[in-house]
């Protein structure tokens, strides 16, 4: 079966900008999450989304949203980029509430 | 908040020397942990869940313990497509029955022919 689907594979952006980052996740999935991985941060949570909802949200500035459309899909936005959004974004998608997650491949961003 | 440390961070190996990674957590109340390998420009990539002290798991070269403070990963004579950077995380409830994976920083792994 197709795994999560994570596009554009890269992204080039200019401090300032803002940049929408897409998810699909596995058929029949209904929770996606978010993670930011950098090399001194490591893996961190953004949030979750259920069934169109958010259901958690991490330690970041409002600057970092999503959502969830109806068939599960999720965009992530991040508005007035910085310098430091500079990160692999990963998405992951789970069929229950078992952590038992998948990740995509990941969207690089690239902020200069 | 729940904290899981991961040592060494990184590990060089001749292919078939077997070894080992640590995974120490702190947490109230362990609802499983998990690993995973992320290649280089990859997602990480589910290995095993251990879900109470005493639990082992295998995967080819791969054997996964778990304590009451600590996971192990064994690896027996690696061989050079292991090289990749082992993750692991503990679960972290936020609200409800829901909540977020806290991982480590990684052991990047190293494997020499």
């Amino acid at each position: 079966k197709a795994g999560v689907t994570q596009t554009p594979r890269y992204l080039i952006k200019t401090r300032g900008q803002q940049v929408t980052l897409s998810c699909s996740p596995i058929s029949g999935h209904r929770s996606v999450s978010w993670y930011q991985q950098t090399p001194g941060q490591g893996l961190q949570f953004l949030f979750e989304y259920f069934s169109e909802t958010q259901r958690n949200k991490g330690n970041f500035p409002g600057r970092f949203s999503g959502r969830q459309f109806s068939n599960s899909r999720s965009e992530m936005n991040v508005s007035t980029l910085e310098l430091g959004d500079s990160a692999l974004y990963l998405c992951a998608s789970s069929l229950d509430d078992s952590y038992g997650y998948t990740f995509g491949s990941g969207t690089r961003l690239t902020v200069v | 908040e729940d904290q899981v440390t991961q040592s060494p961070e990184a590990l060089r190996l001749q292919e078939g020397e077997s070894s080992s990674l640590n995974c120490s957590y702190t947490v109230s109340g362990l609802r499983g942990l998990f690993w995973y390998r992320q290649d280089p420009g990859k997602g990480p990539e589910f290995l095993f869940t251990l879900y109470s002290a005493g639990e082992e798991k295998e995967k080819e070269r791969l054997k996964a313990t778990l304590t009451k403070k600590e996971s192990f990963l064994h690896i027996t004579a690696p061989k050079p497509e292991d090289s990749a950077t082992y993750l692991c995380a503990v679960p972290y409830k936020i609200s409800g029955n829901t909540g977020k994976l806290i991982f480590g920083q990684g052991t990047t792994l190293q494997v020499k022919p």
